[in-house]
């Protein structure tokens, strides 16, 4: 199994600032992942992380907006930009080995905007 | 896109029953995956499944990967006040660095 830790784990921000947030797996993992969950809900898909090239963004989400770094094989940070009450929610960060593989999940960052 | 019909979509139970929930799809995936999340917490992986008919158990949790790989179950039984929380069915439709396909979930409340 992967253990993930997310930094921070909750942040309240001003409209109109930007915040990164930091994940890191014990283990080198193949992919990572940022979703993101209004509380209750259920998961939605922001992009994958590449390691040494640009994230897959899912629809809805670009690059400008949520721009995603992976440096190595254990790190990953996703950047809330520009961010508007409508970004209030839990970000969660996810890994997996490969395809056909278990995938884990981060305990989430809370982000509440102002 | 894809998606993945959970249900049901909410269960009230008295402790000690057991508890049944599944996730249906028009499409065939070749891996399930049954996570539980409680509050202020994210997913944990509770069973994996990667063969159509797998039946997998992990403490008084069972979960089958259907054998028209469309379908999972997941049963809990004789539920505790600690079961409490959202369960969420996840697919991965190819073997490929495909991403999960997650239904809306199941929040189970645990009447003692």
């Amino acid at each position: 199994s992967a253990v993930i830790s997310q930094k921070p784990s909750r942040d309240i921000c001003q409209r109109g600032t930007s915040l990164t947030i930091q994940c890191q797996v014990d283990s080198q993992v193949t992919m990572m992942f940022w979703y993101r969950q209004q509380p209750g809900q259920s998961l939605t898909l922001i992009a994958t992380a590449n390691q040494g090239s640009e994230a897959t963004y899912e629809s809805g989400f670009v690059i400008d907006k949520f721009p995603i770094s992976r440096p190595n094989l254990t790190f990953s940070t996703l950047t809330v930009s520009n961010m508007s009450p409508e970004d209030s929610s839990i970000y969660l960060c996810s890994a997996r080995q490969g395809g056909g593989y278990e995938q884990y999940f981060g305990p989430g960052t809370r982000l509440t905007v102002t | 896109g894809q998606q993945l019909n959970q249900s049901p979509q909410s269960m009230f139970i008295q402790e000690g029953e057991d508890v049944s929930m599944n996730c249906t799809s028009s499409s065939i995936f070749n891996t399930w995956l049954w996570y539980k999340q409680e509050p202020g917490e994210g997913p944990v992986l509770l069973i994996a499944l990667y063969k159509a008919g797998e039946l997998t158990s992990n403490g008084r949790l069972t979960a089958q990967f259907g054998i028209t790989r469309k379908d999972s179950f997941l049963n809990i039984s004789a539920s505790i006040p600690s079961d409490v929380g959202i369960y969420f069915c996840a697919g991965q439709l190819s073997f490929g660095n495909t991403p999960l396909v997650f239904g809306k979930g199941t929040r189970l409340s645990v009447i003692a």
